[in-house]
């Protein structure tokens, strides 16, 4: 199966709302990455951790390298939020390879 | 800072053709990758390579060729477009071929006629 479950696949916020991503791992992990994809396919780093939590604005993400997951939460959204979320894994079976997840189709509404 | 061009930004071909995408990083980054991303899907790994003239071979690396001239740069080569063929090639670079964030480019956009 996938390495990297990523959760929902897509979602829709009101403005001003807030809600979590999550990706789940099924090997050990030894980071995470985030990314946001724009509409013109541009991927943005977000957050990279190999532990604990990071927050940037009214971005915060967390990894738990021993329950095996990650969440991206996401407070107060607005409307430029809009974007596919990815999260993407270090380690696994072969260390040199990072495996993606499959996205999460966020779309903000007014 | 630093940054990562992909060229070209457009790339149309014609069925059997072989295709070049390159790729210069100037972060002075060791590791260097391709991703293929279908649309509306995850990003698969083609090939990457750890420093210069190093490839390895990521899952999608049937029908493609790399080549890591300097440390600054990736090529990745489509040996035999395939009809209908569309997506988008990513580059990215990283500090270290583990244990360091990945950056991007903006990506290479394929059509194949």
């Amino acid at each position: 199966g996938d390495q990297v479950e990523q959760s929902p696949s897509a979602l829709s916020l009101h403005e001003g709302t807030s809600s979590a991503l999550r990706c789940n791992f099924t090997t050990t992990t030894r980071s995470v990455q985030w990314f946001r994809q724009n509409s013109r396919g541009s991927l943005i780093n977000l957050f990279y951790l190999a532990s604990g939590t990071k927050e940037n604005g009214r971005l915060k993400s967390a990894f738990d390298s021993k329950e095996l997951y990650s969440t991206l939460h996401i407070r107060d959204a607005q409307l430029e939020d809009s974007g596919t979320y990815f999260c993407a894994a270090e380690g696994g079976t072969n260390a040199y390879k990072v495996i993606f997840g499959k996205g999460t189709h966020l779309h903000v509404l007014p | 800072g630093g940054i990562i061009t992909q060229t070209p930004k457009f790339l149309i071909g014609q069925e059997g053709q072989k295709l070049t995408l390159k790729c210069q990083q100037n972060f002075n980054h060791d590791t260097m990758y391709w991703y293929r991303q279908d649309s509306g899907k995850g990003l698969r790994l083609i090939y990457y390579s750890i420093t210069e003239n190093d490839l390895q071979k990521g899952d999608l690396s049937e029908g493609y060729d790399a080549s890591r001239e300097k440390k600054s740069s990736f090529s990745l080569t489509v040996t035999s477009a395939q009809k209908n063929e569309m997506a988008v090639f990513l580059c990215a670079s990283s500090p270290r071929d583990w244990g360091y964030e990945q950056y991007f480019g903006p990506g290479t956009r394929l059509t194949v006629l």
